[in-house]
């Protein structure tokens, strides 16, 4: 069974800092997604990772995957307010011939302080 | 921009009833799914739908649970008799490939 470890679970921050969060993974997969979701809203998909070194990044945002660890980093540079949300990664799987399954960490709530 | 619509934002039920939740997936999708989010915890997988059957469903999604397209454009799920514990938030997502894009959610409050 997959599982998704992502941490830390909750996180402060002043705005301005940097910080990075954790998303481990337990079998092999390709593919890591991570998402955004405000305070009863719905999943707005921010990186699609599709191999092993991919680096994106937009805006204070930037998402990294290494395979190999089975480990995905969402760093956070200079942070403002509007970051904050709950941020989760999630691993994909392929089905055969039937679409992906996605499965989900357990989120980062982060919170950006002034 | 095409975006999943799904309908209602919130249904109320009693414990015991039959729901229908409804989602509109991206016209030229072809694979869909439906996840719950229980408040406060993480997005579950309850089942994937590609051409017209079941392709894969989790452990949640029990014979209570049912999947439909009745026509070429709707994507339902149905709760055939509620319990308090079905309370969550249910996403829809539709995808042609890779990317999985995801509607606003219903929120189902079982009473």
């Amino acid at each position: 069974e997959l599982k998704v470890e992502q941490n830390p679970l909750f996180l402060s921050m002043q705005e301005g800092k940097n910080y990075t969060i954790y998303c481990n993974y337990s079998t092999t997969s390709d593919r890591l997604y991570w998402y955004r979701q405000d305070p009863g809203k719905s999943l707005e998909s921010l990186f699609v990772l599709l191999s092993n070194g991919a680096v994106k990044q937009e805006g204070r945002l930037m998402a990294s995957l290494d395979t190999k660890a089975r480990l995905s980093t969402l760093h956070i540079t200079a942070a403002v307010h509007d970051l904050s949300a709950t941020y989760f990664c999630a691993v994909d799987q392929i089905l055969y011939n039937a679409g992906n399954m996605l499965t989900f960490g357990g989120g980062t709530r982060l919170m950006v302080k002034p | 921009e095409p975006e999943v619509t799904q309908t209602p934002s919130h249904q109320v039920t009693q414990m015991g009833q039959e729901v229908i939740l409804r989602c509109v997936p991206i016209s030229n999708h072809l694979y869909f799914y439906w996840y719950r989010q229980i408040l406060g915890q993480k997005v579950e997988f309850l089942v994937s739908f590609y051409n017209n059957e079941i392709s894969e469903k989790s452990e949640i999604f029990d014979d209570q649970f049912s999947v439909e397209r009745p026509d070429g454009s709707n994507f339902t799920l149905k709760i055939r008799s509620t319990k308090l514990e079905d309370s969550a938030m249910y996403f829809c997502a539709s995808s042609e490939e890779n990317i999985q894009y995801f509607g606003a959610g219903t929120r189902l409050s079982v009473l």
